[in-house]
């Protein structure tokens, strides 16, 4: 069974320019995450998917970043316009849905997203 | 406001030494715990997991406790080998399904 996928592994931009990201989960998964991790930084919850639905997006810094998860499957998460600051490694993970039991995530391999 | 934090950020020994990395986390009211390894330039990868029921859990020579009530883990890693040399990764996740993270143990053995 394939892990979680991620697209690009590595992606190396101009200030002001646009960078999409993707992530495909393992199938079945409900749930859905982004994470990112800036230079020198723990890693960071960005926002939570269920399904094709929002479950949690506090972690999204601002609104140049937009995530979206049409039909529940795939995730793509958009920066527009990249900023110096932006420069991280950005993780997917996946989890499948048991009741309220919070099962275990499983992570991509990340982007590297250099904006220069 | 739940906070990890990892003990020690960087640690050195020789190869066949046993050692202890350490996380606390500051709101006991977690589902589970996990530990990932990362390489560098690469991803993560899970070593172990802990449901909030249990106490600890075994892999090889890597064995992880956890202890809710006072919001402490600890991964013990038995006769250390230079392929452990990596950044040891404590995460817990919190109600709502999200997961914090510590910043990491930066571990090397030295041959």
């Amino acid at each position: 069974e394939a892990g979680v996928t991620q697209f690009p592994s590595h992606s190396v931009i101009e200030k002001g320019q646009t960078v999409t990201l993707r992530c495909d989960p393992i199938s079945g998964h409900d749930n859905l995450y982004w994470y990112r991790r800036v230079m020198g930084k723990e890693i960071k919850f960005l926002l939570h998917f269920v399904k094709e639905s929002k479950q949690d997006e506090s972690g999204m810094p601002n609104n140049r970043f937009l995530a979206e998860r049409t039909g529940g499957t795939y995730s793509t998460l958009k920066v527009q316009p990249a900023e110096l600051e932006d420069s991280g490694v950005y993780f997917c993970a996946s989890s499948s849905r048991q009741g309220a039991l919070n099962t275990e995530a499983f992570f991509g391999q990340g982007t590297r997203l250099t904006v220069v | 406001k739940q906070e990890v934090t990892q003990i020690p950020a960087a640690l050195s020994v020789p190869e066949g030494e046993n050692l202890v990395l350490n996380c606390s986390f500051t709101d006991s009211a977690i589902y589970n715990l996990q530990w990932f390894r990362q390489d560098p330039g690469k991803g993560l990868t899970s070593l172990l997991l802990i449901q909030s029921s249990q106490r600890e859990q075994t892999s090889g020579r890597l064995n992880a406790s956890l202890d809710k009530s006072s919001g402490r883990s600890t991964l013990y890693i038995a006769a250390s080998q230079p392929g452990d040399s990596a950044t040891y990764l404590c995460a817990v996740a919190t109600g709502g399904f999200k997961t914090i993270f510590g910043a990491g143990t930066r571990l090397f053995v030295k041959a």
